[in-house]
């Protein structure tokens, strides 16, 4: 089973700021076939990235994903009011399709 | 447009099992992968499992099996995840969600669509 661990656990900033979330792989994730979710408080998880790079329909172009092998991240490149979430990344090239622990990203 | 519509909220003795449905409408079905991913209070998001409809394949995750079974009925667009043996541990929101196109599309990735979630709640 891969193991996704997310840092930092919690992130502050400021809108306007720009964020940077790491998701590190126990072992390489096949194909980058590796996704990023946020996640609002009693919604469900909204995809953003998947295969790593590439921006789900209608997320805005300030999130962008990259890397490869067993270490990914996200950035947002200018921060939102709203872009204040939880957020996750998942593997979904080998069983299970593990996810990482979330990393909190809250207004400063 | 394609939703997922979950069956609603459950309260469940320890020992006892729980049955939530997924059901599709607005489109097909059967050719794409369903995944039950689970989510307790404050927790993060948990993969359960998944099944091909069409096929009729499932598999979970380790810390599952034989406690999970993940059926389809391609007849009425619904997928079902079954968990037996609850505990207070098994309290979590339960959701389905739909990979982005056919099983066989090897550039298809999952969590394309999601249900509202199921809270189950397991207490004596």
């Amino acid at each position: 089973e891969i193991v996704l661990t997310q840092s930092p656990g919690t992130l502050s900033l400021s809108p306007g700021e720009r964020a940077t979330l790491s998701c590190r792989a126990s072992q390489s994730v096949s194909s980058s076939y590796l996704a990023w979710y946020q996640q609002k408080p009693g919604q469900a998880p909204r995809l953003l990235i998947y295969g790593a790079s590439s921006r789900a329909t209608g997320i805005p172009d300030r999130f962008s994903g990259s890397g490869s092998g067993t270490d990914f991240t996200l950035t947002i490149s200018r921060l939102e009011p709203e872009d204040f979430a939880v957020y996750y990344c998942q593997q979904y090239g080998s069983s299970p399709n593990t996810f990482g622990q979330g990393t909190r990203l809250e207004i400063k | 447009q394609v939703q997922l519509v979950q069956s609603g909220a459950e309260v469940k003795k320890p020992g006892s099992s729980v049955k939530v449905s997924c059901k599709a409408s607005g489109g097909t079905f059967s050719s794409y992968t369903i995944s039950w991913v689970r989510q307790a209070p404050g927790q993060g998001l948990e993969w359960m499992g998944r099944i091909i409809p069409i096929l009729g394949i499932a598999n979970y995750a380790q810390k599952f099996q034989g406690r999970v079974t993940i059926t389809a009925d391609k007849s009425t667009s619904t997928a079902y995840m079954e968990l037996s043996s609850l505990r207070s541990e098994d309290t979590a929101v339960y959701y389905c969600a739909r990979d982005s196109s056919h099983y066989y599309d090897s550039s298809g990735y999952p969590g394309h669509l999601w249900g509202q979630g199921t809270m189950v709640t397991v207490s004596s």
